[in-house]
């Protein structure tokens, strides 16, 4: 199975402030990587999808980038609304797998 | 619009079954496989398994073989995750989610499902 590895696991960072995570897996997935937004008792929401794609109706702060093995999402400015918890995952091969989460706190 | 609305919260008991339904509405049900996420209290996302709506297709992961059923109903639109012989590990909030059609992220989920095994 491939592993998924989030860096840091909590970021403590202010509103206006760039944030980066970054995403490692075990073995190369190409762009087959997704990035998700959950909120405390919600439902994950879609980010990114092929590393670096815009889901419809995400705000153009957030932005993914990578191949292979090292991906990161950047929030550039970040918002009250993005304090959230974030989590890669891949879909290059089944099982699918996510990383353990990087959960962005108000500093 | 597009919406996954999932059926209420359950508690069981050891040893039962639970099935989880996952009503969908807002585009074309065959066109879009179903996945099903599980999240234990305070815990990070654990992808469970999934299933080709038009042709019935299923995956699981190692974890849930032998345990896990889906199903789909077309004339409802509806999914399903059936899980047997609950464990109190099995305690989680469950989701179903679409998978994207040109890859495979999950673009839209349902709210989650409680279930609680407790004796």
């Amino acid at each position: 199975d491939i592993q998924m590895t989030q860096s840091p696991s909590t970021l403590s960072a202010s509103v206006g402030d760039r944030v980066t995570v970054t995403c490692r897996a075990s073995q190369p997935i190409s762009t087959w990587l997704a990035w998700y937004q959950q909120k405390p008792g919600k439902a994950p929401k879609l980010l990114i999808y092929t590393a670096s794609s815009l889901h419809s109706g995400v705000p153009s702060r957030f932005s993914g980038s990578g191949s292979g093995t090292e991906f990161t999402l950047t929030i550039s400015g970040l918002q009250p609304d993005d304090f959230a918890t974030y989590y890669c995952q891949h879909y290059k091969s089944l099982p699918w797998t996510f990383g353990q989460g990087t959960k962005v706190e108000i500093k | 619009q597009v919406q996954l609305v999932q059926s209420g919260p359950e508690v069981k008991k050891p040893g039962a079954s639970v099935k989880v339904s996952c009503k969908t509405s807002g585009y074309t049900f065959p066109n879009y496989s179903i996945t099903w996420v599980r999240q234990a209290p305070g815990q990070g996302l654990e992808w469970m398994a999934w299933i080709n709506v038009y042709n019935g297709n299923t995956n699981y992961t190692q974890n849930f073989q032998g345990r896990v059923t889906m199903t789909t109903d077309t004339s409802t639109t509806t999914a399903y995750l059936e899980l047997r012989n609950l464990r109190s590990d099995d305690t989680a909030v469950y989701y179903c989610a679409r998978i994207r059609y040109y890859d495979s992220s999950f673009d839209y989920w349902g709210q989650g499902t409680r279930v609680t095994v407790s004796s």
